[in-house]
């Protein structure tokens, strides 16, 4: 399978417990995108990687939130101090950097529940 | 700021019959336009997408979307619904930025 992989695919955690999920995007893909998405509503958008450097990062991203893509591949999103209201899906999704309109292409995401 | 909304919750169609999804944007500069469909249990898949050119916009699926820039609209049709196409569908737009922008998403019901 060539689309992008995240991993776990379900992770239930106690509040307070930190947790790390990782993505791989499609292989020539150089910029990879973190979302969340509650019940109901539309993925928002948390931070993005172009190769190794992150570009930007959303308001919704506390302190306790953080992102690292070390070698442009792979990259991890780390939340610490784990609250209730962390629990959601987080979708990973890669692209192309080309002329602004390049689709982006979504991971199964990681389910989080925090107990 | 760029945004996107999706007016309608729910899409109630009978199976052979034409649908259609509305979502009107909001952006400043050229509006790249996408629609994204999530099945249950799985990922966010890429539908279509308008950058420039032709108003319609054919995608996967037999879906297709027109662009009505004096309306700022970007509604997703398909003349002949199948039960299959029952899922969630998001409409999106990029913001100045890379990254994407979603609606609330519209829940489409295809009764048999």
């Amino acid at each position: 399978d060539t689309g992008v992989s995240q991993n776990p695919r379900h992770k239930i955690t106690k509040r307070g417990q930190n947790v790390t999920f990782r993505c791989d995007p499609i292989s020539e893909h150089n910029r990879l995108y973190w979302y969340r998405q509650t019940l109901g509503q539309g993925p928002e958008f948390l931070t993005y990687f172009q190769n190794e450097a992150q570009l930007e990062k959303s308001r919704l991203l506390s302190d306790r939130f953080s992102a690292e893509r070390p070698k442009g591949s792979f990259s991890t999103l780390e939340i610490q101090r784990t609250e209730q209201g962390d629990s959601a899906m987080y979708l990973c999704a890669s692209s192309l950097k080309g002329t602004g309109g390049a689709e982006q292409y979504f991971g199964p995401g990681t389910r989080l529940t925090v107990t | 700021a760029q945004s996107v909304a999706q007016p309608e919750d729910q899409v109630n169609v009978a199976e052979g019959n034409p649908l259609t999804v509305k979502c009107t944007y909001s952006v400043s500069g050229n509006p790249y336009l996408f629609w994204y469909v999530q099945y249950p249990n799985r990922g966010l898949q890429f539908l279509l997408k308008y950058i420039t050119g032709d108003n319609l916009v054919k995608g996967s699926y037999g879906f297709e979307a027109e662009f009505n820039k004096s309306q700022t609209s970007f509604h997703l049709k398909k003349p002949s619904a199948l039960v299959s196409d029952s899922a969630l569908y998001f409409c999106a737009v990029r913001d100045t930025s890379a990254k994407i922008i979603f609606g609330s998403g519209t829940r489409l019901s295809i009764r048999p």
